[in-house]
């Protein structure tokens, strides 16, 4: 069992441009949820998906920034006109459906360099 | 007040110390609690949940006060593959989001 698939790794985007970030969560897993943590800093969260439906993104800026995860396929976060600030590492966990009592699995990050 | 907070540390431990991290949290109605690990640009891991009862795997001891609405982590016998950052993690919220603590971070040495 593939455990949370985030991709790519590393992306470098100018300022400006458009970042699309991946995640594919574990088998059998259909919450979804999005960290930012920024150097030296602790994961803050940004928004909570389930399969087709935005449970909660109180912490997801209020501009540029969107997250879907659809019916098929990955879930992703999207940044528009990045600037130097949405530099940071962005951490997509998933759980199973048990009303929030289980322990949330982390992919390996995506760390976003805007240039 | 922030959410889950905890002792950003860093604390400077030699090989086989005990060491004990706790945790506080705001929201009373916290559904699930967990410590997890993360080493230096890498994921988080989970390392232990923690039940009102107390649970121990090993080295480590993890304990639950919700009167006082309050985690701890108890590393006995510290290795120095133990070195790492360790974070709270409260489910909180009407939706139980995983929310974290800033970290603590455990350095031991030779």
């Amino acid at each position: 069992n593939a455990g949370v698939m985030q991709n790519p790794r590393h992306l470098v985007r100018r300022r400006g441009q458009e970042a699309r970030l991946r995640c594919s969560p574990m088998k059998g897993h259909s919450h979804v949820y999005w960290y930012r943590q920024l150097p030296e800093e602790g994961l803050k969260f940004m928004v909570y998906l389930q399969k087709e439906n935005i449970i909660d993104e109180s912490g997801m800026p209020k501009e540029r920034f969107s997250a879907e995860f659809p019916k098929e396929g990955p879930s992703i976060l999207r940044i528009q006109q990045v600037v130097r600030g949405d530099s940071a590492a962005y951490f997509c966990a998933s759980s199973l459906p048990t009303g929030g009592t289980t322990e949330a699995f982390f992919g390996q990050g995506t760390r976003l360099t805007v240039v | 007040r922030k959410e889950v907070e905890q002792d950003p540390g860093p604390f400077n431990v030699p090989e086989g110390a005990t060491v004990a991290f706790n945790c506080t949290y705001s929201n009373s109605a916290s559904q699930s609690f967990f410590w997890y690990r993360q080493d230096c640009r890498k994921e988080p891991k989970l390392l232990m949940s923690v039940y009102s009862s107390g649970n121990e795997d090993g080295r480590f001891t993890a304990q639950l006060n919700r009167a006082s609405q309050y985690i701890s982590l108890l590393i006995r016998d510290s290795k120095l593959s133990d070195s790492a950052t360790y974070l709270c993690v409260v489910n909180t919220g009407g939706s139980y989001i995983p929310t974290f603590g800033r970290g603590t971070s455990l350095i031991v040495h030779p």
